[in-house]
């Protein structure tokens, strides 16, 4: 079946730096999602991408998605504080209408 | 007012119990999720219902057992409680993307109920 793997596990950032995670599937998705989770709460979506080669921008935050749909980044540029939490790319299965394969995640620690 | 609902919030349990979740949500979506975070926060995807019907059933423990009354409710029954079922368990509901092919969108989540079997 698929697997979605992500990294890095866990991501410790300087506030103000740059950091990159990624999400690799093992099979071609239909679409990924991203979602953050703070600690003690629940995860929060931040972005769909569809389409081969898809990047959108939220601000601080570059989503990308691979040419061959099996791949995704999520860039941070100039880390805050408040991007504490654990980030999840979520894939989408082509054959599997509604089903979302979720990464590990990667748990962000940002220090001032 | 709070778009996707669950309660309990926690649940403390002796193993061999059963128990029940509820889940509800006022986004007037028509599909729903149960999911399964263990203690390495690692997100499972359980079931999934859309107008009422299961459209997903993975490789979960028949102690398990979803029910969907109506499209804004989806519960979840647990039989036989194990320790190994002690997790942080999320509904979700999310509108379907219409396009060529329609998807469903984002997952609004619950706030989760942490269910501990002692």
């Amino acid at each position: 079946g698929q697997q979605v793997m992500q990294i890095p596990q866990y991501q410790h950032v300087q506030e103000g730096e740059d950091f990159t995670t990624y999400c690799n599937s093992s099979t071609t998705l239909s679409n990924i999602q991203w979602y953050k989770q703070r600690p003690g709460g629940h995860p929060v979506f931040l972005i769909q991408l569809v389409k081969s080669g898809e990047v959108k921008k939220q601000k601080r935050l570059t989503f990308q998605f691979g040419e061959a749909k099996k791949n995704s980044s999520l860039h941070i540029t100039a880390t805050q504080t408040t991007d504490v939490g654990t980030y999840f790319c979520a894939g989408g299965e082509g054959d599997s209408w509604g089903k979302f394969q979720f990464g590990a995640g990667t748990q962000v620690v940002v220090t001032p | 007012d709070t778009a996707v609902s669950q309660t309990p919030k926690y649940l403390v349990t002796q193993m061999g119990n059963d128990k029940s979740i509820k889940c509800e949500q006022n986004l007037g979506h028509d599909t729903m999720y149960w999911y399964k975070q263990d203690s390495k926060k690692f997100l499972k995807i359980m079931f999934s219902y859309n107008n009422k019907e299961l459209i997903i059933n993975e490789t979960v423990p028949n102690r398990f057992s979803p029910k969907s009354p109506d499209k804004a409710h989806l519960n979840l029954h647990i039989n036989s409680l194990e320790l190994g079922d002690s997790a942080v368990y999320f509904c979700a509901s999310s509108p379907i993307r219409q396009g060529a092919i329609s998807i469903p969108y984002e997952q609004y989540f619950g706030p989760g109920t942490r269910l501990t079997v002692t």
